[in-house]
């Protein structure tokens, strides 16, 4: 079955650091891709997401590209802030139904 | 709007005794969901709707029941509570039934402890 495979964390970085979280997933057809953000006491929100094979999503200094090549959705932030503390989800969807498969999470800490 | 709201933010229970869980959305979004999110492995789909009337299950779906009688409102019931069902339990809607590209909007999440 589809399924979606994250990094382990937690991964801890230091302010203005580069920050890359790997995501692969496993799916037939033509997935949909996604990273939603849970902030410490919080439900998740979307993060950004790619429709496509080559699809570039975008937001808030996160990006992420579509690679069917390698599977991959991988996410990555040039500068990372203290307020990007959370845990990450990268996921997908496949068919009309709009059922959401996620990894199992990142957690990620940015220090001062 | 609301969003989608989630009641009770928290709640312990003894084995064997029932509770409803309840979500509502104000969004008229025909799609609504149900998910568990334990440590390690993500958020599982336990049941989903694809609109009033309509209900199925997801991947984790045992020990929990649901309905939908209205676009609004799909409430999660435990039958029986058991230590296996303590985690956080999350639900979203989205809009369309067409859309697998559709943005999920998730609640604030039920934190359960069954004893």
């Amino acid at each position: 079955g589809d399924s979606v495979t994250q990094m382990e964390g937690p991964v801890t970085l230091s302010e203005e650091a580069f920050l890359t979280i790997n995501c692969t997933y496993t799916a037939t057809g033509y997935p949909s891709l996604f990273w939603y953000v849970q902030y410490p006491g919080e439900g998740l929100q979307l993060l950004l997401k790619a429709t496509k094979a080559d699809d570039k999503g975008s937001n808030k200094g996160f990006e992420a590209t579509y690679r069917k090549e390698t599977t991959s959705f991988h996410l990555e932030k040039g500068s990372v802030q203290v307020s990007d503390s959370a845990v990450y989800f990268c996921a997908l969807t496949t068919g009309n139904t709009g059922k959401l498969i996620f990894g199992q999470g990142t957690t990620l800490q940015v220090k001062p | 709007n609301a969003g989608v709201t989630q009641t009770p933010k928290f709640q312990v229970l003894k084995t064997g005794q029932s509770m409803t869980l309840q979500c509502a959305q104000d969004m008229n979004h025909e799609y609504m969901s149900w998910y568990r999110q334990d440590p390690g492995m993500g958020l599982r789909l336990i049941h989903y709707s694809v609109g009033a009337g309509i209900t199925d299950q997801g991947e984790v779906p045992n020990g929990y029941n649901v309905s939908r009688s209205t676009t609004e409102d799909f409430p999660l019931r435990l039958l029986s509570a058991a230590p296996s069902q303590t985690s956080v339990y999350f639900c979203a809607s989205h809009p369309t039934l067409a859309g697998n590209t559709d943005t999920q909007y998730f609640g604030p999440g039920t934190r359960l402890t069954v004893l």
